[in-house]
């Protein structure tokens, strides 16, 4: 059973424009968030994080929201430019203080477009 | 740069096969992670060591096995190889009991035929 959804598998934006993605979670014990940006043939790359006591972190041209009572998170990146272009995922803790357990969602391939 | 490096970095392994595959983890960094991202999926959870113990493991058969030497770099063994074992075996290390943001390597390509 997935935990970690990430509904849209793709997503195309004008560049300048926001690019907002979106992940859903089931499980009420996550106690931080991360997302990840993947070019091919490289590894995730850490983009920005959350805790679940806060409800909004920022990072220059990224923001994450978090509703928790939606179990909802979404990664707004504005301005969009054509380098964002790579695919996202989301990831959720499975909250212990030894455990640096990640559970992933499926990814979004985000396209910036000219 | 994250400074966590995996090697090899493709592979091809009949079925039937073992493989070993290795990871350096950042300096500084004490735990270490194995990741199974197949084709369209995200990266699954294999299992965590942490001081050279296993602490924590994913939904994974015991054929999938791990150890964790003393300068923290860590090894990923699977046994009796699986045409489903192909995928991207990506490694992760970051620093037990802080704030986690771990950093990944390249990732290990294996292809089972």
């Amino acid at each position: 059973d997935q935990q970690v959804k990430q509904n849209s598998p793709s997503l195309s934006v004008q560049e300048g424009r926001i690019s907002i993605l979106n992940c859903d979670y089931t499980n009420s014990m996550f106690d931080y968030f991360l997302w990840y940006k993947k070019y091919p043939a490289e590894g995730p790359t850490f983009l920005i994080s959350i805790s679940s006591i806060k409800d909004k972190n920022e990072d220059g041209r990224f923001t994450v929201f978090l509703n928790k009572s939606a179990k909802h998170l979404s990664l707004h990146i504005v301005p969009s430019q054509p380098g964002d272009s790579a695919v996202y995922f989301c990831a959720a803790r499975e909250g212990s203080y030894n455990t640096d357990k990640l559970i992933f969602g499926t990814g979004t391939r985000l396209q910036v477009f000219p | 740069e994250t400074g966590v490096t995996q090697s090899p970095t493709h592979l091809i392994k009949t079925r039937g096969q073992q493989v070993t595959l290795r990871c350096s983890s950042q300096s500084g960094h004490n735990t270490v992670s194995w990741y199974q991202q197949a084709l369209g999926q995200g990266p699954q959870f294999i299992f965590q060591y942490y001081r050279e113990e296993e602490n924590g493991r994913g939904n994974f058969p015991p054929r999938f096995s791990g150890l964790q030497f003393p300068n923290y770099s860590s090894e990923l063994n699977v046994n009796a190889l699986e045409l489903d074992d192909s995928a991207l075996y990506l490694c992760a290390s970051s620093l037990q009991g802080g704030v986690t943001e771990a950093f990944f390597g390249q990732g290990t390509r294996l292809t089972v035929v």
